[in-house]
Parts: C-alpha cells; sequence; structure tokens
C-alpha cells in the first residue's frame, strides 16, 4: 500500500500562474488535509475535507481553493501565485478521532 | 481555540543521553495527543500517541506522559542515537467537532556521535 501519495514533488511557477497539487490516498481514510510548512512556523492548516463532499477552511486559506474529487483523492489549486506561497505543501490523511495522521511526502513549491 | 507550546526549540544532546521535549495544551477537551518525527527532507511521522484515559506509554526507547491536571504532556528518548536527530510535533487534538490537531512549533534533535 502507498498510502497517501502527492505530486508534484516539486514545481517552480512564475508568479501569476495557477498549478494543482494532487493527493490520492488508499486507507479508505474519511478525512483528508492540506498543511503548509515554513521554517520556524510549524504546520499550518490551509484547508481540511472531513468526509467525501465536504470542505472547510483552516488557519491559512487564503489563495487557495480545494477539491474533494472522491474518497481517495483531494486536490489543492493555487490560482494566482503568489511568493508568498513558497512553502512544502504536505496532504494527510486521517482515520478518525483519535487516531494519527498519514502524510504524503510532500511538495516543494517555490514562486519567483 | 486550542493553543499548544513546545520546548525547546533546539536540544543537542551526546549520543547515549536522554533527551525530553515538553508541551503544554491549553484546551481541556482535547484527549488525543500524537507525536511526529520529521527527518530532514522527508514526511512527518507519528511515532508514538497517548490518549486522555493513560498516563504513560512506552515503545521500545521512546515514552510519552501526560499529566491532564497540568495540561502538560512529554516525549522521553532514552539511550539516544544519531539516527533520532529529527525535528519531533507534538500535537493536541479536542474530543469533539472536527477533531483537527493542534501542532507545536518542533523541536530540533541533534544526537552528536
Amino acid at each position: 500500500n502507498a498510502g497517501v501519495t502527492q505530486t508534484p514533488k516539486f514545481q517552480v511557477l512564475k508568479t501569476g500562474q495557477s498549478m494543482t497539487l494532487q493527493c490520492a490516498q488508499d486507507m479508505n481514510h474519511n478525512s483528508m488535509y492540506w498543511y503548509r510548512q515554513d521554517p520556524g512556523m510549524g504546520l499550518r492548516l490551509i484547508y481540511y475535507s472531513a468526509s467525501e463532499g465536504t470542505t472547510d477552511k483552516g488557519e491559512v486559506p487564503n489563495g487557495y481553493n480545494v477539491s474533494r474529487l472522491n474518497k481517495r483523492e483531494f486536490s489543492l489549486r493555487l490560482e494566482s501565485a503568489a511568493p508568498s506561497q513558497t512553502s512544502v505543501y504536505f496532504c494527510a490523511a486521517q482515520g478518525g478521532m483519535d487516531y494519527g495522521y498519514t502524510f504524503g511526502s510532500g511538495t516543494r513549491l517555490t514562486v519567483v | 481555540g486550542e493553543n499548544v507550546e513546545q520546548h525547546p526549540s533546539t536540544l543537542s544532546v551526546q549520543e547515549g543521553d536522554s533527551a525530553v521535549i515538553k508541551c503544554t495544551y491549553s484546551d481541556s477537551a482535547s484527549n488525543y495527543f500524537p507525536w511526529y518525527k520529521q527527518e530532514l527532507g522527508k514526511r512527518p511521522q507519528l511515532i508514538i500517541d497517548i490518549r486522555s484515559n493513560v498516563g504513560e506509554k512506552k515503545d521500545q526507547r521512546i515514552a510519552v506522559t501526560l499529566n491532564k491536571t497540568a495540561k502538560h504532556f512529554s516525549l522521553h528518548i532514552t539511550e539516544t542515537q544519531p539516527e533520532d536527530s529529527a525535528v519531533y510535533f507534538c500535537a493536541a487534538s479536542p474530543s469533539g467537532g472536527s477533531y483537527i490537531p493542534t501542532f507545536g512549533r518542533g523541536t530540533s534533535l541533534i544526537v552528536h556521535p
């Protein structure tokens, strides 16, 4: 089992370009999450999906949109990339309350 | 909302020493406390967790303790090895609502051979 798969692993964008980060899980978990990780800031929640068909904002949603395409897939879209969105992005899945996250391998995004 | 404070931000030890990382939380409704290890350039991985009905949990060289009254929990690593070098994150999850955990800002543990 792959667990949580993220693509791409690396991406360089120019300011104003758009892109979609893909995430898929094969664990049949209901909940999926998108985090960004910046030096000294820990993990900050962008958006989450508690179950198929629902999405909610996290701590830092501005500049992002998400789609829970089905139970397996949860994508993150940057409509108009800004240098402040340079970060490492992690997708995660969770089986329910009282269970830890399984993280994807991350996407290192640079916006120039 | 929940607030999780993690200390120290950096911890340097000699191989074989013990390491302790401490976290405090503010929301008494939190009842699930996982710890994640993130090696350089890798994803965070769950290494141990504890639920509010338990005071201590051990797994080989790592242990976690929880004091619900004082609202703090700690990660203990004994007989540290160079491969323990990583950033460690604590988190606290509430018992209701969306169960979204609040993470600490991380502790960079460096184990010197």
